[in-house]
C-alpha cells in the first residue's frame, strides 16, 4: 500500500465546473504538498499544509489531521488550469523526503 | 516567496561525457537539497539528498559514481551526471529545503537528452 494515495487518476472537466482532487496518507506524514505540473514543464508547489486550510485565487487546499485526508479544489476551472496535480506528503522518519502521490492527470475542456 | 533556479533548463550531450546541472537557492540558505528524477509520464524519482558541507545520500539504486553531488554552500548543489548514455536521458529536478520549515521549494528542471 502506498502512503499517499491519490484520486482520481485522470479526471476530465468542462470549462467552469467546480474540481476536487483527493489524497490519503499513511501515518508519519507529517505534512502535505500539492504541487502542479504542466505537459513538459517544471514543479510548482501550490501549497505546503500541515492543518486547516489554505486558498490561494481559485485553488483552495484543505487537510483532516484526524482523517489523514487532503483536499485540492479548483472553483470557476479553465483550460489553463489542465496539468498534473501531485500530493506529496512530508515524511519525518524518512528525514523530511517527500512521498509522492501518483498524480492527477486533469483535462478541462473549453 | 522562495526561489530554486536550475541551470542549464536542456542539455544536450554525446554519449560517454559528463554534464554538470546546477541548482541554486536564491534568497534564501538551503539546508537540505534533493535531486529527482522523472521520467515521462512518470512521478518523481528521489535520486540523493545532499546536506551542505557532508557527502551526499543516495537512493537505493542510484550509482554515486555515476550522479555525483556536491553542496558546497547553502546556496548550491551540482549533479554531474558522468559518462552519459543515452539511458541517462531524463528531466531532473532538485528542491531545496531550510531546517524550521516544512517546505520544499523546487527547481524548474533541467531536461537532459544524450545522444
Amino acid at each position: 500500500k502506498n502512503e499517499v494515495e491519490q484520486s482520481p487518476q485522470n479526471l476530465t472537466a468542462q470549462e467552469g465546473e467546480f474540481i476536487t482532487i483527493n489524497c490519503s496518507y499513511s501515518v508519519g506524514i507529517s505534512a502535505l504538498h500539492w504541487l502542479q505540473q504542466h505537459p513538459g514543464g517544471g514543479i510548482v508547489s501550490l501549497f505546503m499544509l500541515s492543518s486547516g486550510k489554505k486558498k490561494h485565487g481559485r485553488l483552495i487546499a484543505t487537510i483532516n489531521i484526524q482523517e489523514k485526508h487532503s483536499s485540492l479544489h479548483i472553483t470557476a476551472s479553465h483550460p489553463r488550469d489542465s496539468a498534473v496535480y501531485i500530493c506529496a506528503g512530508l515524511h519525518m522518519e524518512y528525514g523530511n523526503k517527500l512521498v509522492f502521490g501518483a498524480g492527477t492527470i486533469l483535462r478541462v475542456k473549453s | 516567496g522562495a526561489v530554486v533556479s536550475q541551470h542549464p533548463s536542456w542539455v544536450i550531450c554525446k554519449s560517454g561525457t559528463s554534464v554538470k546541472i546546477e541548482c541554486r537557492s536564491l534568497d534564501f540558505q538551503a539546508t537540505t537539497m534533493f535531486w529527482y528524477r522523472q521520467f515521462p509520464k512518470q512521478s518523481l524519482m528521489l535520486m540523493a539528498t545532499s546536506n551542505e558541507g557532508s557527502k551526499a545520500t543516495y537512493e537505493q539504486g542510484v550509482e554515486k559514481d555515476k550522479f555525483l553531488i556536491n553542496h558546497a554552500s547553502l546556496t548550491l548543489s551540482t549533479l554531474t551526471v558522468t559518462s552519459a548514455h543515452p539511458e541517462d536521458s531524463s528531466f531532473y529536478i532538485c528542491s531545496a529545503w531550510t531546517s524550521g520549515s516544512y517546505e520544499q521549494y523546487f527547481g524548474p528542471g533541467t531536461r537532459l537528452t544524450v545522444t
